[in-house]
């Protein structure tokens, strides 16, 4: 079955220290890849996406993810994150022509002041 | 502001009754899909509908019936509640391969 897993459920880390998020994807086809973001109280956010070109997408607040599809992940990097950083992040994945996104179960990250 | 707005934004239901949420797309997206989150999980599809008809729909029951409307609103209903119909759903406005959400409705079955 079609799936995306995240690594992490909770990372914590104290501000300036570096950040990489794992996602992978289980599917052979083609894939448009995304990373959503929701603060406390607050709606999903897309934070980038990738569907074609450079593997590196860089996104909104110093965000950025690479698609390395021999490995079937999309993984989500800061260099130095800040408290305002606090939030859950979703993977999301979709397959071909295929109408929804599939999503992983989100990871919940907590940056200490 | 998401310009993705749900109804209502809590909602306190009974075993056994049926509900309806609704949801108002961005301007100009024709598109909706509905997710069901789970406490501690991601969101899991439940339809999406295009042109007023359910164009694909995720593995859920019959008792999750949707509707679009000629203005693009939509409605998501629920009959026959469970206690595990108990999540958060949310309101996807469909733009090209791009997701955007409303604040979602939070369903709780007691």
């Amino acid at each position: 079955a079609q799936s995306v897993s995240q690594h992490n459920h909770h990372v914590i880390l104290s501000e300036a220290a570096s950040l990489e998020l794992g996602c992978n994807y289980s599917y052979g086809g083609t894939v448009n890849l995304f990373w959503y973001v929701q603060y406390p109280g607050q709606h999903l956010q897309l934070l980038l996406k990738y569907f074609s070109g450079d593997p590196l997408v860089k996104g909104i607040k110093g965000f950025e993810a690479e698609f390395i599809k021999s490995k079937f992940s999309f993984n989500l990097r800061k260099p130095s994150v800040q408290w305002s950083d606090t939030a859950e992040y979703f993977c999301a994945v979709h397959m071909d022509s295929n109408y929804q996104l599939i999503w992983g179960a989100g990871t919940k990250l907590i940056i200490k002041p | 502001d998401a310009g993705v707005t749900q109804s209502p934004t809590h909602l306190i239901k009974t075993r056994g009754q049926q509900v309806t949420l609704r949801c108002s797309p961005k301007s100009g997206h024709d598109t909706v899909s509905w997710y069901q989150q789970a406490l501690g999980q991601g969101p899991q599809f439940i339809f999406q509908y295009y042109e007023e008809e359910e164009r694909q729909r995720g593995n859920f029951p019959d008792r999750f019936s949707g509707h679009q409307f000629p203005n693009y609103s939509s409605e998501l209903n629920v009959n026959a509640l469970l206690l595990g119909d108990s999540a958060l759903y949310l309101c996807a406005s469909i733009s090209g391969q791009e997701a955007f959400f409303g604040q979602g409705t939070r369903l709780t079955v007691v």
